[in-house]
């Protein structure tokens, strides 16, 4: 069975700073995984993804994720965080041995103060 | 070239009413996907169908819901005698003919509902 764990439900960094959100995965099979933004009252956002290759995936608006394997993890990163980069964040799984739907985790909302 | 489509917007119904959400896919898309999403949780799969079938529905409750994409026109998610725990944003997405398993998938802004 495939499972998605965000630890944090909430992530705060003041403006400038690097920011990091953490993801971490489950699947029986190779692992097809996502990132997502939502906007208040608006539907997902695709940011970035990763398949295979290189370990860090460079997204949308900056953002880049690191697949670590041995951590399972696919934790979300931005060198200088932006005050419009306060959204929620979704990361999303698919299990290369499983069905074809999107697994996403509950979520963290990050606030970028000013 | 319009994204997913979804209608209506915010959806009020009574206790034991029957509600429809309506999901148009981005043109060429032949695949939709339903996700719930409750305050402060996150997005929870519902269903998976294409045309005329459905692919996946291990994350529909077995009573009061329905999903459908018929041949022609929107995809349908149907909530028959609806409660309040039902309140929640429904989200459609799509994806291409036979997506791989790299393919994102595309969202609507969603639809509001509130049973009240």
């Amino acid at each position: 069975a495939q499972s998605v764990a965000q630890p944090e439900d909430q992530v705060n960094v003041a403006e400038g700073n690097p920011l990091t959100v953490k993801c971490t995965y489950s699947v029986s099979g190779n692992p097809y995984l996502f990132w997502y933004v939502q906007y208040p009252n608006r539907g997902l956002q695709f940011l970035l993804k990763y398949i295979t290759g290189d370990n860090l995936v460079k997204g949308s608006y900056g953002f880049e994720a690191e697949f670590n394997k041995s951590q399972t993890s696919f934790h979300l990163k931005k060198p200088s965080a932006l005050v419009s980069d306060s959204a929620l964040y979704f990361c999303a799984v698919r299990d290369g041995a499983g069905a074809n739907n999107l697994f996403f985790g509950t979520g963290t909302r990050l606030t970028v103060i000013p | 070239n319009a994204g997913v489509m979804q209608n209506p917007r915010h959806l009020v119904r009574r206790r034991g009413q029957e509600a429809r959400l309506r999901c148009s896919p981005m043109k060429g898309h032949s695949h939709v996907y339903w996700y719930r999403q409750l305050p402060e949780e996150g997005l929870k799969f519902m269903v998976y169908l294409q045309k005329e079938n459905i692919i996946d529905e291990s994350g529909m409750p077995k009573e009061r819901f329905s999903a459908e994409f018929p041949k022609e026109g929107p995809s349908i998610l149907r909530i028959q005698q609806v409660v309040r725990g039902d309140s929640a944003a429904y989200f459609c997405a799509s994806s291409p003919p036979s997506p791989g398993y790299n393919e994102k998938l595309f969202f609507g802004s969603g639809t509001q509902l509130s049973v009240l």
